[in-house]
């Protein structure tokens, strides 16, 4: 069992939006603004999309986006495209062992 | 670009070890954090362990503590990973993360390698 609570599938069309939740609890997303979100396609290498809750990298587009409110944090993902197809995975910081905890992941469907 | 390259997977049985590495490229190597993460057939990504840019703080998951031991060498931009006392539920595909920050809390994994497959079995 995660640490971190995730839906299992998220599904939309292409131009929408979807949103993925991310629920801990105080020691982890609630405590600390060290949450970051992966992109994980099938067979390739995870990438980080968000990190500290709502900063995007260099190169990743503004459709991403994340926020928190109290232990739940949440990635939202407008104008859905064909490619942004994959699962997704939240992380934080924790301040128990093992320090760094991931969500199940979020199976994103693009219909 | 920055790139890392995991090797030394493989299959092994159970009690074994195995000796991963990572060998890392496009960056300055000994400023940032480093991690393994690795991803059981059919889950979810778990951190394994993580060490800062001089190797002075150390942290290892519950599953893997005193069994695993993270090291790096900075003058050959390699980060390693010794497995001891392999057991079945070791076996996952395993990545080389790069941090973002020179302390492997707090900050995120911005670059990752394509893994390197651990099967334990008999």
């Amino acid at each position: 069992q995660s640490a971190l609570t995730q839906p299992a599938s998220v599904s939309g069309s292409p131009g929408q939006s979807i949103t993925i939740s991310c629920t801990g609890t105080i020691s982890d997303v609630g405590g600390y603004d060290y949450v970051s979100w992966y992109q994980h396609p099938p067979g390739k290498a995870p990438k980080l999309m968000i990190f500290d809750v709502s900063n995007r990298p260099s190169g990743i587009s503004n459709r991403f986006s994340g926020s928190k409110s109290g232990n739940t944090a949440s990635l939202t993902i407008s104008g859905l495209q064909a490619e942004d197809e994959g699962d997704y995975y939240c992380s934080s910081y924790t301040s128990n062992s093992p320090y760094w905890v991931f969500g199940g992941g979020t199976k994103l469907t693009v219909l | 670009e920055m790139q890392l390259v995991e090797s030394g997977g493989g299959l092994v049985q159970p009690g074994r070890s195995l000796r991963l590495s990572c060998a890392a490229s496009g960056f300055t190597f000994d400023d940032y954090a480093m991690h393994w993460v690795r991803q059981s057939p059919g889950k979810g990504l778990e951190w394994v362990s993580g060490l800062s840019w001089n190797s002075g703080n150390i942290g290892y998951a519950d599953s893997v503590k005193g069994r695993f031991t993270i090291s790096r060498d900075n003058a050959k931009n390699s980060l390693f990973l010794q497995m001891n006392s392999l057991r079945a539920e070791d076996t996952a595909l395993y990545y080389c993360a790069k941090g973002q920050g020179t302390s492997y809390t707090h900050y995120a994994m911005d670059v990752w390698g394509q893994g390197t497959t651990v099967t334990v079995s008999s």
